[in-house]
């Protein structure tokens, strides 16, 4: 089955620790997303990548790292830097038909700080 | 900058009844909308997307949304809700390449 897919489901991290998240897609989609969900805020950018090594910064890229060195591939790194870094992260990816294509996505990975 | 507004974090109906979600946008070019359900702990679905053709588009699930530029909406709706449209609704906005705005959200409740 085509998809995203995004590792671990939960994950818990102590204060100052570096954490990194999955997210692999079989769609042969370009372009790759993060974003970062809080209550009552919706979804918000942290980092997106158009093509295989190149990404760029979204609205809350600090305290965030990326990359892509395959085209199915895109983690996500919360560094120690991010202050509040426990939230839901939604790996998203959308196909080469730009602003009217649709983006598919992951089912998730909640980050908990203890 | 294109932007969206959903109005009510939440709405409650009960089964049987109307269910609209309410969604305004601001684009500075003809933007391309879309809506998603998210259900609990999960990732977001597409229910329906507008991209300038038809105004009035009919998604999954019964739900269609209609696109109205001089009130700059697009409006979810669905003539009867149904217990298992309880979830979470995000309007989203595209005019863009690699920029999609998603609102708030809006938490549907559907009471039997």
């Amino acid at each position: 089955d085509g998809g995203i897919t995004q590792s671990p489901k939960y994950l818990f991290r102590k204060e100052g620790q570096n954490v990194t998240l999955s997210c692999e897609q079989n769609l042969n989609h370009d372009a790759m997303y993060w974003y970062r969900q809080d209550p009552g805020q919706g979804l918000r950018l942290i980092y997106y990548s158009q093509i295989v090594n190149d990404f760029q910064k979204g609205d809350i890229a600090e305290g965030y790292s990326v990359s892509r060195e395959k085209k199915e591939s895109f983690p996500l790194t919360v560094t120690s830097a991010q202050k509040n870094p426990t939230a839901f992260y939604l790996c998203a990816s959308r196909g080469d038909r730009g602003a009217t294509d649709t983006q598919y996505f992951g089912p998730g990975t909640r980050l908990t700080v203890l | 900058a294109q932007s969206v507004t959903q109005l009510g974090s939440h709405v409650s109906v009960s089964e049987g009844a109307l269910v609209l979600l309410r969604c305004n946008y601001s684009s500075s070019v003809p933007p391309y909308l879309f809506w998603y359900v998210q259900y609990p702990n999960q990732g977001l679905q597409l229910l329906l997307k507008y991209t300038s053709a038809a105004t009035l588009v009919k998604g999954i699930n019964g739900f269609e949304a209609e696109f109205k530029k001089s009130e700059t909406s697009f409006h979810l709706t669905k003539p009867s809700a149904h217990m298992s449209d309880a979830a979470e609704y995000f309007c989203a906005v595209s005019e863009r390449n690699n920029d999609m705005r998603f609102g708030a959200g809006t938490r549907l409740t559907v009471k039997p």
